[in-house]
């Protein structure tokens, strides 16, 4: 049974980078699927960042590709995202996914972190 | 982008009986070689992650209860819960994966009347 788990700051400043890192657990990450981030903004619904799949090759949300890198560390089996430059309107539930690709959804989820961006 | 909008934003409905929530994608999620809509539900329960129901538009995951079902094709998608039931409670999002950038409707609210 795949379990992932996000971890990084919980408080970033404006201007900053925010950077975290979802370990997956249970199986490997060089596997024929996606790793994804999706956040959540406070009472809101869900944005997708991007994915980066066993290759390496990575997608992401046009709105933040300026910002985004998703990266992948087979080594630990961890996968990560940064995000430049960021602002208050970043502030949001970061999730970890395992996607499906073009054989479906997100089948397994982090169970989320919450990024506050404030000085 | 392939904008996913989600009617009604919310509904309350009886203990036992069914609601409906529709998703409508800005173009067709059809694959026309295989027949296969590219479409999944969500399920989100407060202070959790979400949780995959349903591939395919109509597929249900190992696990989720036959109360649950998705139909539709094209641009038009269906999940209807029959017999609500007190743990069904939250929020479902469809979600298409038939291209990049992956889009999310903005959710329906689902509570007990």
């Amino acid at each position: 049974q795949v379990q992932l788990q996000e971890s990084g700051p919980g408080l970033v400043k404006p201007s900053q980078t925010l950077s975290l890192t979802c370990t997956v657990f249970g199986g490997s990450i060089r596997s024929l699927y996606y790793w994804s981030w999706i956040r959540q903004h406070p009472g809101k619904g869900l944005e997708w960042i991007g994915y980066i799949n066993d290759t390496g090759r990575t997608y992401y949300n046009p709105s933040l590709k300026s910002r985004v890198t998703i990266s992948l560390d087979t080594s630990t089996n961890q996968f990560s995202l940064r995000l430049t430059s960021v602002t208050a309107a970043d502030t949001a539930v970061y999730y970890c996914t395992r996607d499906l690709g073009l054989v479906g959804g997100m089948d397994v989820w982090g169970h989320g972190t919450t990024v506050t961006v404030s000085s | 982008d392939i904008v996913m909008t989600q009617s009604p934003d919310s509904l309350a409905v009886s203990l036992g009986e069914r609601a409906t929530i529709n998703c409508k994608s800005s173009q067709s999620i059809l694959d026309s070689s295989n027949k296969n809509n590219f479409l999944a539900w969500y399920q989100q329960k407060p202070g959790q992650p979400p949780r995959l129901l349903i591939n395919w538009a109509s597929t249900r995951e190992s696990g989720v209860p036959d109360r649950f079902s998705g139909s539709g094709s094209g641009t038009d998608f269906t999940l209807t819960i029959s017999g609500l039931q007190a743990e069904d409670v939250a929020v479902y999002y469809c979600q298409q994966y038939y291209t990049t950038p992956r889009t999310f409707g903005q959710g329906t609210k689902v509570e007990i009347k």
